[in-house]
């Protein structure tokens, strides 16, 4: 079973650049979410899509934007990239919003020099 | 706000040894998750406690829910090197939010 799919898994990007993350779920689930991990700092909670056609503000949503394709994908898309934005993302679903549990795509780290 | 603490931070022990990590809010959640992330793969869920006072045993993983359901504790019996992970808690809040702690990092030396 795929679960949840990011792509790529690695990226380097110039200041300035832009990027697209790619996240798919073969789960049926209506929930899609994108956060980040920094050291020290946990999971941060960028953007959400509670169900398709619907994206709200996270935590830290500046200097993102999302797009809900669809049921299956997700996708998180940097304009201008800043060293800032270096992390580690993750893409996750689950069935409902309410807290129900999340499932987690393997992450995609992000250097911007 | 609401804020999630996990203590320790850092914990490495040797294989065969006990340990607890916690996990701490000033804020009362409705559920608690945990779970557990491995180098260059996403966090995995590990166990819900919905019920103040609820334990739940995961093989040699038990899960605890404070009273109040503002804290909850793992405790680990005999640990193993497999056990070696991140491990996180998660609080939902009253308004079905999802708020990570930062963290514990475990690691087991054989």
């Amino acid at each position: 079973n795929a679960g949840v799919t990011q792509t790529p898994k690695f990226q380097v990007l110039k200041t300035g650049q832009s990027m697209t993350l790619q996240c798919a779920q073969d789960m049926n689930h209506n929930s899609m979410y994108w956060y980040r991990q920094d050291p020290g700092m946990g999971l941060r909670l960028i953007y959400y899509s509670a169900s398709e056609g619907t994206t709200d503000k996270g935590e830290v949503p500046n200097g993102y934007n999302v797009s809900r394709l669809n049921k299956r994908e997700f996708s998180l898309r940097l304009e201008s990239a800043a060293p800032s934005q270096t992390s580690v993302y993750f893409c996750a679903s689950s069935e409902g919003g309410g807290g129900q549990p999340q499932h987690f795509g393997d992450g995609t780290r992000l250097s911007i020099l | 706000t609401q804020l999630l603490e996990q203590s320790p931070q850092f914990l490495s022990i040797q294989e065969g040894e006990n340990l607890t990590v916690y996990c701490n809010s000033s804020s009362v959640f409705s559920s608690l998750q945990w779970y557990r992330q491995e180098p260059g793969e996403g966090p995995v869920l590990l166990v819900t406690v919905v019920t103040g006072g609820e334990v739940k045993k995961l093989k040699r993983l038990t899960f605890q829910f404070g009273d109040a359901r503002k804290d909850s504790s793992l405790h680990i019996t005999a640990a193993q090197p497999g056990d070696t992970g991140l491990y996180l808690c998660a609080g939902v809040s009253s308004a079905s939010k999802i708020i990570f702690g930062s963290g514990t990092r475990l690691s087991i030396r054989p």
